[in-house]
């Protein structure tokens, strides 16, 4: 049974960096047939979706995050990360972790983490 | 970026009738890019439906998707008392970034 699960600071202050992580069971995240994504929530937003991180390493990220935003892995640990630079209130909101599907037709989002929630305040 | 527009933002009705809920992209996603997820409040999202069409595992039948192209719809066809949620769709064409709707809030 695959699960997700986030983890990372409930608070963070103006222009600092948010680093969260998601620690993956159930399956290898290097595998090479699925993708490892971030997905925010966000009264005023809604649902966005950050960015990914393939099991070979390649990354793609949403131009509204791209230029303040890593995201990584360690395979050695089965999690990858998400660092977001230079944070605002507008970065406070709910980050889920999620898997897709390599596969074009798969790239539906199957399997969430249960969220973290993060303030952005001094 | 492709906009996903949900309509209508609440549906209020009651166990028993029919809803209907609409998503209309921007461009074309194609036939099959296009899934619904439901959240109820404090819970991550849950996939519904994939490829428009397609029931996720243990979905329950009254949940239809249809629609191709833009336009597509999720219907609810006899609404249970744990069905009152909030909906969204989602495109994951290749064109990135993947995006969501802003989401039908079903409530009695």
């Amino acid at each position: 049974q695959v699960q997700l699960q986030e983890s990372g600071p409930g608070l963070v202050k103006p222009s600092q960096t948010l680093s969260l992580t998601c620690s993956v069971s159930g399956v290898s995240i290097s595998s090479s047939d699925y993708y490892w994504s971030w997905i925010r929530q966000a009264p005023g937003t809604g649902l966005e979706w950050i960015g990914y991180i393939h099991g070979s390493g390649t990354t793609h990220y949403n131009p509204s995050f791209e230029s303040r935003l890593i995201i990584s892995m360690d395979t050695s640990k089965n999690h990858f990360s998400l660092k977001l630079t230079s944070v605002t209130d507008g970065d406070t909101g709910l980050y889920y972790c999620v898997r897709s599907h390599l596969r074009p037709s798969l790239r539906y989002f199957d399997i969430w983490g249960q969220g973290t929630q993060v303030t952005v305040s001094s | 970026e492709i906009v996903l527009t949900q309509s209508p933002g609440t549906l209020s009705l009651s166990p028993g009738e029919r809803a209907t809920l609409s998503c209309r992209a921007s461009q074309s996603v194609g036939t099959i890019y296009l899934a619904w997820y439901q959240q109820k409040p404090g819970q991550a999202p849950r996939l519904l439906i994939y490829g428009a069409s397609t029931r996720a595992t243990g979905i329950p039948d009254r949940f239809i998707g249809s629609g191709s192209g833009t336009d597509f719809t999720l219907t609810i066809s006899r609404l249970e008392p744990e069905d009152f949620a909030v909906y969204y769709c989602q495109q994951y064409s290749g064109s990135l970034p993947w995006t969501f709707g802003q989401g039908t809030k079903v409530e009695i």
